[in-house]
């Protein structure tokens, strides 16, 4: 069963830009979730998505969007890049029903680099 | 409100054991989990605890859970240089939102 992946790995942009990150969950699952992981913040959660709604969304400005596509596969999208967004985005997958514990499988991430 | 708290560095050397604490604030939380991320690489799941339990063993680890202090840790037990990477807990409830918080991670170094 393939993992969840994260394209791309790396990238550059500079202030001002914007950037698509993809996430292709693992087949079968319909949730998808982001985080903003940095040094100093740790984990943040971004959104969640399940069978393309969005059921959750943390406590990020509104340049910060996502969309879920009917084959679960999910994009989020940073506009008006700020130094500040520079971080690794974690994308993670899981079955998103409450007959599991819920665990959720991460991708490797894509590490945004803001100049 | 929603927090998660983790000491950022433990050191041990190898073949001690090791403590991660955490602490958390939502009540509510139905399964804690503890994830493992080693570097250039995402977080994968080391094990998890249902909020209805005190204990559980899986082979070298142990989680404890003090729900009346909303305290939990993960014990490694046998330290191995493999060991070192950020572990973080996390909380979710199972209310409909499927919303999970991460603690800030505690990088774990081993020493040969």
């Amino acid at each position: 069963k393939a993992g969840v992946t994260q394209t791309p790995r790396y990238l550059i942009k500079t202030r001002g830009q914007q950037v698509t990150l993809s996430c292709s969950p693992i087949s079968g699952h319909r949730s998808v979730s982001w985080y903003q992981q940095t040094p100093g913040q740790g984990l943040q959660f971004l959104f969640e998505y399940f069978s393309e709604t969005q059921r959750n969304k943390g406590n990020f400005p509104g340049r910060f969007s996502g969309r879920q596509f009917s084959n679960s596969r999910s994009e989020m999208n940073v506009s008006t890049l700020e130094l500040g967004d520079s971080a690794l985005y974690l994308c993670a997958s899981s079955s998103g029903t409450s007959v599991n514990t819920g665990e959720l499988f991460f991708g490797e991430g894509s590490r945004l680099t803001v100049l | 409100g929603e927090d998660v708290e983790q000491s950022l560095f433990l050191s041990v050397r190898e073949g001690d054991s090791s403590v991660i604490n955490c602490t958390y604030t939502d009540s509510s939380s139905t399964y804690l989990y503890w994830y493992k991320q080693e570097p250039g690489a995402g977080l994968q799941l080391l094990t998890y605890i249902f909020s209805n339990m005190d204990m559980k063993q899986d082979q070298r680890l142990t989680v404890l859970l003090n729900k009346k202090d909303k305290h939990l840790s993960l014990r490694i037990a046998d330290t191995q240089t493999g060991d070192s990477a950020i572990y973080f807990c996390a909380e979710s409830t199972a209310s409909g939102t499927y919303k999970y918080i991460f603690g800030t991670g505690t990088r774990l170094k081993v020493l040969a």
